[in-house]
C-alpha cells in the first residue's frame, strides 16, 4: 500500500547549520507531497507543498523537491534557528474517493544555540 | 479567525467510562478527520467525513466513534475507553472540491488522552 517513509531522529543542530531530512514514498499512481511542522505543544500545520513532479515547494526558507524518478521529497533548510525547534511530518495524499493524506513517522528537531 | 477547536485538551479517565472528544471548524469546510498520533507511527487516521451524515472509517477505527449531525462539529466517542487507547488524539478538517488535489488540512491543537 502507499506509505511514506522518514528518517526519525532526533536531529540535532547548532543554529545555522544546514539541515536535510529524508522523505521517501510509496504510492500507486501521482500523489501530492507535503511537509507538515508540529512545534510544542501545538496540532500541526502546513509547512510546504508540491502537486507534481519536479515542482518545488517552499515557505520560511525551507523548500523540497518533488523527485519522481528517486520518489523522494526531502526537506532542506540553508541556516536553521532555534524556533525551528519542531517536529517535521512528510505526507502524501492520494486521490481516491477522496483526499486520504497518509503520514510517515515524524522527524524530532532541535535548534541548539 | 478561521480556526479548529478541541475540547478537552487534557483528559485522564478510567477503563470503560464513556468519554467524548468534541471538535468544531468555523471555515465551513466539508472534510473532517480524527487522527491518533503515537510515537514512531506518526499520525494514523481512525474516521473521516465527507460531509453532514456522511462518515467512514479509516485506518484504525475500532473502539472510536463519530457523527456529523452538523457541518462544523464532529465529535469522537469512545463506549468503553482501554489503556491502549491512550494517545494524542488531532481533528482536522479541509475543503473537499472535486477533481481537486492537495488541500490543505487544518488541525486542532490536540486532545492528550490517558485511560487508566
Amino acid at each position: 500500500g502507499d506509505s511514506v517513509t522518514q528518517m526519525e531522529g532526533p536531529v540535532t543542530l547548532s543554529e545555522e547549520a544546514f539541515l536535510t531530512i529524508n522523505c521517501t514514498y510509496t504510492a500507486t499512481g501521482y500523489p501530492s507531497l507535503f511537509w507538515y511542522v508540529q512545534y510544542p505543544g501545538e496540532g500541526l500545520q502546513l509547512l510546504l507543498k508540491a502537486t507534481k513532479a519536479d515542482d518545488k515547494g517552499s515557505n520560511k526558507g525551507f523548500e523540497a523537491t518533488y523527485r519522481k524518478e528517486t520518489t523522494s521529497f526531502h526537506l532542506e533548510k540553508g541556516s536553521v534557528q532555534v524556533s525551528d525547534s519542531a517536529v517535521y511530518f512528510c505526507a502524501l495524499s492520494m486521490k481516491t474517493s477522496y483526499d486520504k493524506v497518509i503520514f510517515g513517522p515524524g522527524t524530532s528537531l532541535s535548534v541548539i544555540p | 479567525e478561521a480556526q479548529v477547536t478541541q475540547n478537552p485538551r487534557y483528559l485522564i479517565t478510567v477503563t470503560g467510562k464513556k468519554l467524548t472528544v468534541t471538535c468544531s471548524q468555523n471555515m465551513n469546510h466539508e472534510y473532517m478527520s480524527w487522527y491518533r498520533q503515537d510515537p514512531g507511527l506518526g499520525l494514523r487516521q481512525i474516521y473521516y467525513s465527507m460531509n453532514v451524515e456522511v462518515t467512514d472509517k479509516g485506518d484504525v477505527p475500532e473502539g472510536y466513534k463519530v457523527s456529523r449531525k452538523e457541518k462544523r462539529n464532529f465529535p469522537l466517542i469512545l463506549e468503553s475507553p482501554s489503556p491502549n487507547q491512550t494517545s494524542l488524539y488531532f481533528c482536522a478538517s479541509s475543503t473537499h472540491r472535486t477533481g481537486v488535489l492537495a488541500d490543505t488540512q487544518y488541525f486542532g491543537p490536540g486532545t492528550r488522552l490517558t485511560v487508566l
